[in-house]
């Protein structure tokens, strides 16, 4: 149980052009995704906590208008980066946690996508 | 700032039980402590989380200090495949997971 899905698992990319990764967890329902970025060599950065049906969360320094969050459902949040440029190129990983004991439950992680940007 | 440390990297042979420690020691006593692991390029793998008692899954096992200020996570019989690099977390104050730089566990055959 507790199966999240992430794609596409690997995108490149001319700059300027704008890219969707999903999200989706596939066995439960998920009001709460996160967003995280993991550069090489690095340990994961908290992008941003994705609501279902609110607006999301973003971690300092990281520009909203630019890596755009939708939840629309339960089980489906996307994040958007729109006009990428290079310096975007990373690691991205979404994640969710099932429903029950709160913010005690584990996140359950996607398997990454991979943005390079030209 | 990740409230857990732990060691740079280890080594382990094949088949014999890999034990990696974890020092949380300003863990407060409502927070749980979480184990994850990352095989090269793929997302982070929940392995185990725990309070206060010792846990046991398919996985690993989990043993907790009794003052709670450090652990241990066990793999029993360690494979090739359990080479990853592995977190041990603790939530920051907005229950948050904070990635530290984990542990580099490589299997020898």
């Amino acid at each position: 149980g507790a199966v999240v899905s992430q794609h596409p698992s690997w995108v490149i990319c001319k700059s300027g052009t704008s890219v969707k990764i999903e999200c989706r967890s596939l066995d439960f329902q998920a009001t709460t995704m996160f967003w995280y970025r993991q550069f090489p060599k690095q340990s994961l950065m908290l992008m941003a906590t994705s609501n279902e049906g609110s607006k999301a969360t973003y971690e300092q320094g990281v520009e909203k208008d630019k890596f755009l969050i939708n939840h629309a459902s339960l089980t489906l949040s996307t994040l958007t980066v729109t006009s990428a440029h290079p310096e975007d190129s990373s690691f991205y990983i979404c994640s969710a946690r099932p429903p029950g004991m709160g913010t005690r439950q584990p996140q359950h992680f996607g398997d990454g996508t991979r943005l390079s940007i030209l | 700032d990740a409230k857990t440390t732990q060691p740079t990297s280890m080594d382990c042979a094949e088949g014999r039980a890999a034990n990696l420690p974890c020092n949380h020691s300003t863990i407060s006593g409502n927070e749980y402590v979480y184990w994850y692991r990352q095989i090269h390029s793929q997302g982070p793998q929940y392995i185990i989380h725990g309070l206060k008692n010792n846990e046991t899954n398919e996985m690993a096992s989990l043993i907790i200090t009794e003052d709670r200020k450090s652990s241990t996570l066990i793999l029993p019989h360690a494979t090739l495949r359990d080479t990853a690099v592995y977190y041990c977390i603790v939530k920051d104050s907005n229950y948050q997971l904070i990635w530290g730089a984990g542990t580099k566990l490589i299997i020898k055959p």
